[in-house]
Protein backbone atom coordinates (compact mmCIF):
# COMPACT_ATOMS: atom_id res chain seq x y z
CA UNK A 1 0.00 0.00 0.00
CA UNK A 2 1.28 3.30 -0.53
CA UNK A 3 2.42 5.55 2.23
CA UNK A 4 3.33 9.24 2.54
CA UNK A 5 5.31 10.27 5.85
CA UNK A 6 6.07 13.19 7.07
CA UNK A 7 8.55 14.13 10.10
CA UNK A 8 8.66 15.62 12.48
CA UNK A 9 4.86 16.19 13.10
CA UNK A 10 5.32 19.44 14.66
CA UNK A 11 8.63 21.97 14.78
CA UNK A 12 9.30 24.94 16.37
CA UNK A 13 11.83 27.44 15.54
CA UNK A 14 13.92 30.41 16.48
CA UNK A 15 13.56 32.87 13.70
CA UNK A 16 17.22 32.42 11.63
CA UNK A 17 17.26 29.11 13.03
CA UNK A 18 17.55 26.99 9.55
CA UNK A 19 15.86 23.07 9.40
CA UNK A 20 14.68 20.15 7.75
CA UNK A 21 11.52 18.89 7.22
CA UNK A 22 10.92 15.39 5.69
CA UNK A 23 8.77 13.17 3.51
CA UNK A 24 9.36 10.03 2.72
CA UNK A 25 7.20 8.04 0.95
CA UNK A 26 6.47 4.03 -0.64
CA UNK A 27 4.81 4.46 -4.00
CA UNK A 28 5.48 2.32 -6.80
CA UNK A 29 5.94 4.63 -10.17
CA UNK A 30 6.49 8.25 -8.30
CA UNK A 31 4.73 10.51 -11.04
CA UNK A 32 5.68 13.64 -8.87
CA UNK A 33 5.69 15.27 -5.53
CA UNK A 34 4.69 17.99 -4.49
CA UNK A 35 4.84 20.28 -1.43
CA UNK A 36 1.70 22.76 -0.29
CA UNK A 37 1.91 25.22 2.56
CA UNK A 38 -1.28 25.69 4.61
CA UNK A 39 -2.02 28.34 7.14
CA UNK A 40 -5.07 28.54 9.82
CA UNK A 41 -8.68 28.38 7.78
CA UNK A 42 -7.15 28.12 4.10
CA UNK A 43 -6.59 25.69 1.77
CA UNK A 44 -2.88 24.67 1.02
CA UNK A 45 -0.84 26.44 -1.24
CA UNK A 46 1.25 25.69 -3.89
CA UNK A 47 5.24 25.85 -3.40
CA UNK A 48 7.08 22.84 -5.64
CA UNK A 49 7.11 20.14 -7.45
CA UNK A 50 9.53 17.44 -8.13
CA UNK A 51 9.76 14.94 -10.87
CA UNK A 52 12.48 12.97 -10.54
CA UNK A 53 15.81 11.94 -8.13
CA UNK A 54 18.41 14.75 -7.68
CA UNK A 55 15.60 17.58 -8.71
CA UNK A 56 15.95 20.93 -6.50
CA UNK A 57 13.47 23.76 -6.47
CA UNK A 58 14.17 26.80 -4.46
CA UNK A 59 11.81 29.69 -3.82
CA UNK A 60 13.41 32.41 -1.23
CA UNK A 61 13.98 31.04 2.04
CA UNK A 62 12.68 27.27 1.12
CA UNK A 63 14.27 24.66 -0.82
CA UNK A 64 13.08 20.96 -1.85
CA UNK A 65 15.29 18.41 -2.48
CA UNK A 66 14.10 14.66 -3.89
CA UNK A 67 15.57 10.93 -3.56
CA UNK A 68 14.20 8.15 -4.36
CA UNK A 69 12.85 7.49 -1.28
CA UNK A 70 12.13 10.46 0.40
CA UNK A 71 11.95 14.57 0.21
CA UNK A 72 13.62 17.37 2.23
CA UNK A 73 12.21 21.07 2.36
CA UNK A 74 14.97 23.34 4.08
CA UNK A 75 13.89 25.79 5.75
CA UNK A 76 16.76 28.84 5.70
CA UNK A 77 17.01 31.57 8.23
CA UNK A 78 13.15 31.46 8.71
CA UNK A 79 10.99 34.18 9.77
CA UNK A 80 7.86 34.21 11.76
CA UNK A 81 5.63 34.57 8.34
CA UNK A 82 7.47 31.16 7.60
CA UNK A 83 4.69 30.04 10.41
CA UNK A 84 2.47 27.00 8.33
CA UNK A 85 1.70 23.06 8.23
CA UNK A 86 3.92 22.35 5.52
CA UNK A 87 2.38 19.08 3.68
CA UNK A 88 3.91 16.83 0.71
CA UNK A 89 1.56 14.92 -1.56
CA UNK A 90 2.83 12.23 -4.18
CA UNK A 91 1.54 11.16 -7.92
CA UNK A 92 1.93 7.47 -8.48
CA UNK A 93 0.28 5.41 -10.54
CA UNK A 94 -2.69 7.30 -11.77
CA UNK A 95 -2.49 10.93 -12.86
CA UNK A 96 -4.15 13.28 -10.44
CA UNK A 97 -4.78 11.79 -7.69
CA UNK A 98 -2.48 13.06 -4.75
CA UNK A 99 -1.99 11.06 -1.83
CA UNK A 100 -1.03 13.53 1.41
CA UNK A 101 1.09 13.30 4.47
CA UNK A 102 -0.19 14.17 7.81
CA UNK A 103 2.01 17.64 7.69
CA UNK A 104 4.35 19.34 9.48
CA UNK A 105 3.39 22.43 11.69
CA UNK A 106 6.37 25.03 11.56
CA UNK A 107 6.42 28.06 14.26
CA UNK A 108 8.85 30.28 14.03
CA UNK A 109 9.15 33.03 17.19
CA UNK A 110 11.04 36.05 16.79
CA UNK B 1 -6.55 36.08 -11.04
CA UNK B 2 -9.21 34.29 -9.64
CA UNK B 3 -8.61 31.22 -7.55
CA UNK B 4 -10.98 28.23 -6.66
CA UNK B 5 -13.94 29.93 -5.29
CA UNK B 6 -16.03 27.79 -2.79
CA UNK B 7 -19.16 28.83 -0.97
CA UNK B 8 -20.16 28.40 1.34
CA UNK B 9 -17.52 29.22 3.78
CA UNK B 10 -19.01 27.87 7.30
CA UNK B 11 -21.88 25.56 7.35
CA UNK B 12 -23.80 24.24 10.52
CA UNK B 13 -26.97 21.98 10.30
CA UNK B 14 -28.22 19.06 12.13
CA UNK B 15 -27.86 15.61 11.17
CA UNK B 16 -30.52 14.29 8.54
CA UNK B 17 -30.10 17.45 6.51
CA UNK B 18 -29.32 17.45 3.13
CA UNK B 19 -26.03 19.79 2.60
CA UNK B 20 -24.60 21.07 -0.53
CA UNK B 21 -21.20 22.54 -1.03
CA UNK B 22 -20.40 24.66 -4.35
CA UNK B 23 -16.83 25.08 -6.18
CA UNK B 24 -15.71 27.06 -9.37
CA UNK B 25 -12.80 26.29 -10.38
CA UNK B 26 -10.13 28.43 -11.84
CA UNK B 27 -10.99 29.24 -15.72
CA UNK B 28 -9.25 27.30 -18.04
CA UNK B 29 -8.75 24.32 -15.69
CA UNK B 30 -9.64 21.18 -17.14
CA UNK B 31 -9.20 18.94 -14.37
CA UNK B 32 -11.49 19.52 -10.65
CA UNK B 33 -10.87 18.16 -7.57
CA UNK B 34 -12.95 17.01 -3.76
CA UNK B 35 -11.03 16.90 -0.93
CA UNK B 36 -11.92 16.27 2.62
CA UNK B 37 -9.52 17.14 5.86
CA UNK B 38 -10.14 15.94 9.75
CA UNK B 39 -7.54 15.70 12.48
CA UNK B 40 -7.85 11.98 12.09
CA UNK B 41 -7.18 11.24 8.77
CA UNK B 42 -5.77 14.47 7.09
CA UNK B 43 -6.50 15.42 3.57
CA UNK B 44 -8.16 13.00 1.41
CA UNK B 45 -9.34 12.64 -2.18
CA UNK B 46 -13.31 12.12 -2.72
CA UNK B 47 -13.35 12.48 -6.56
CA UNK B 48 -12.07 14.23 -9.10
CA UNK B 49 -13.31 15.27 -12.86
CA UNK B 50 -12.27 15.75 -16.02
CA UNK B 51 -13.76 17.95 -18.59
CA UNK B 52 -17.16 17.97 -16.47
CA UNK B 53 -16.63 14.06 -16.43
CA UNK B 54 -16.08 12.19 -13.44
CA UNK B 55 -12.78 9.72 -13.41
CA UNK B 56 -12.45 8.13 -10.03
CA UNK B 57 -14.55 8.56 -6.99
CA UNK B 58 -13.22 5.45 -5.33
CA UNK B 59 -12.64 7.91 -2.26
CA UNK B 60 -16.17 9.05 -2.10
CA UNK B 61 -17.12 7.52 1.70
CA UNK B 62 -20.68 6.36 1.00
CA UNK B 63 -23.91 6.31 -1.32
CA UNK B 64 -24.86 9.13 0.75
CA UNK B 65 -21.98 11.57 -1.05
CA UNK B 66 -22.69 12.74 -4.74
CA UNK B 67 -20.62 15.16 -6.95
CA UNK B 68 -22.16 16.62 -9.66
CA UNK B 69 -20.32 18.76 -12.62
CA UNK B 70 -22.60 20.46 -14.84
CA UNK B 71 -20.15 22.62 -16.76
CA UNK B 72 -16.55 24.05 -16.71
CA UNK B 73 -17.12 26.65 -14.33
CA UNK B 74 -19.59 25.02 -11.17
CA UNK B 75 -19.04 21.95 -9.37
CA UNK B 76 -21.40 20.21 -6.36
CA UNK B 77 -21.12 18.13 -3.61
CA UNK B 78 -23.78 17.34 -1.96
CA UNK B 79 -24.47 14.96 1.22
CA UNK B 80 -27.62 13.53 2.38
CA UNK B 81 -28.64 12.69 4.72
CA UNK B 82 -26.01 14.05 6.82
CA UNK B 83 -24.04 12.70 9.93
CA UNK B 84 -22.28 13.81 12.49
CA UNK B 85 -19.08 12.13 11.31
CA UNK B 86 -19.30 13.98 8.28
CA UNK B 87 -18.21 17.17 10.15
CA UNK B 88 -14.78 18.23 8.16
CA UNK B 89 -13.35 20.98 6.14
CA UNK B 90 -14.15 20.38 2.55
CA UNK B 91 -11.62 21.64 -0.21
CA UNK B 92 -12.14 22.22 -4.15
CA UNK B 93 -9.02 22.03 -5.72
CA UNK B 94 -8.32 22.42 -9.86
CA UNK B 95 -5.61 21.93 -12.09
CA UNK B 96 -4.28 22.53 -15.90
CA UNK B 97 -4.14 18.62 -16.60
CA UNK B 98 -3.14 15.58 -13.62
CA UNK B 99 0.44 16.39 -13.61
CA UNK B 100 0.50 19.92 -13.15
CA UNK B 101 -0.06 21.04 -9.56
CA UNK B 102 -3.53 21.43 -7.79
CA UNK B 103 -4.71 24.82 -6.46
CA UNK B 104 -6.80 25.03 -3.71
CA UNK B 105 -10.14 26.90 -2.64
CA UNK B 106 -10.13 28.09 1.21
CA UNK B 107 -12.96 25.31 1.93
CA UNK B 108 -15.94 25.14 3.49
CA UNK B 109 -16.02 24.10 7.02
CA UNK B 110 -19.01 22.12 7.71
CA UNK B 111 -20.48 21.28 11.30
CA UNK B 112 -22.90 18.43 11.33
CA UNK B 113 -25.20 18.46 15.04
Amino acid sequence: EDQVTQSPEALRLQEGESSSLNCSYTVSGLRGLFWYRQDPGKGPEFLFTLYSAGEEKEKERLKATLTKKESFLHITAPKPEDSATYLCAVQADSWGKLQFGAGTQVVVTP
Amino acid sequence: DAGVIQSPRHEVTEMGQEVTLRCKPISGHDYLFWYRQTMMRGLELLIYFNNNVPIDDSGMPEDRFSAKMPNASFSTLKIQPSEPRDSAVYFCASSLDPGQPQHFGDGTRLSIL
